[in-house]
């Protein structure tokens, strides 16, 4: 069973434009949300992350929209550019534990 | 910056053989994790070590073993491997006191043949 669904599963933007991914759970004991993002081959890199009393944390171009009571959390890629092709992941983490829980993972398309 | 370091980046075994997994931390970071990600997946965390203590366990097979030396430095060991332990396997290292930020290291590819 999935604890962090993730969507889309693929997503094709043009360049420039905005790039939204959105997670949901379930699990009222996570309070730490991160979005990492994934080249081939490579490993995840942080990209930006939240807890729960926020409501939206932005940084450059990155924003995440956190909705405590319907438990979802986007991200939103503003500006879009051809670099920013990857697979990007949502990811949770239980209170007073290490481990993240990650989303299926959304491979992101920006064509020129 | 300094990164997460691990070796090696690729390595292939044949079924039943044992292989060896290393990571280094990014200096200064106290809690090193390991991840397993199968193609096409998501990441699955295996487990988690903090000041050299298991931390944190997750669907590490009991195959597995895993531990954290006293440079923070953390190896883990796979034995009887079979063809499906192939998958990318991460580590990743935070400073626990400031903060769940963990960070990734480029991850060793295990082939079982």
């Amino acid at each position: 069973q999935q604890q962090v669904k993730q969507s889309p599963q693929s997503l094709i933007v043009q360049k420039g434009g905005i790039s939204i991914i959105n997670c949901a759970y379930e699990n009222t004991a996570f309070d730490y949300f991160p979005w990492y993002q994934q080249f081939p081959g490579k490993g995840p890199a942080l990209l930006i992350a939240i807890r729960p009393d926020v409501s939206e944390k932005k940084e450059g171009r990155f924003t995440i929209s956190f909705n405590k009571s319907a438990k979802q959390f986007s991200l939103h890629i503003m500006d879009s550019q051809p670099g920013d092709s990857a697979t990007y992941f949502c990811a949770a983490s239980p209170y007073n534990t290490d481990k993240l829980i990650f989303g299926t993972g959304t491979r992101l398309q920006v064509f020129p | 910056a300094a990164g997460v370091i691990q070796s090696p980046r690729h390595l292939i075994k044949e079924k039943r053989e044992t292989a060896t997994l290393k990571c280094y931390p990014i200096p200064r970071h106290d809690t090193v994790y390991w991840y397993q990600q199968g193609p096409g997946q998501d990441p699955q965390f295996l487990i988690s070590f903090y000041e050299k203590m298991q931390s944190d366990k997750g669907s590490i097979p009991d195959r597995f073993s895993a531990q954290q030396f006293s440079d923070y430095h953390s190896e883990l060991n796979m034995s009887s491997l079979e063809l499906g332990d192939s998958a990318l396997y991460f580590c990743a290292s935070s400073y626990r006191s400031a903060g769940y930020e963990q960070y990734f290291g480029p991850g060793t590819r295990l082939t079982v043949t």
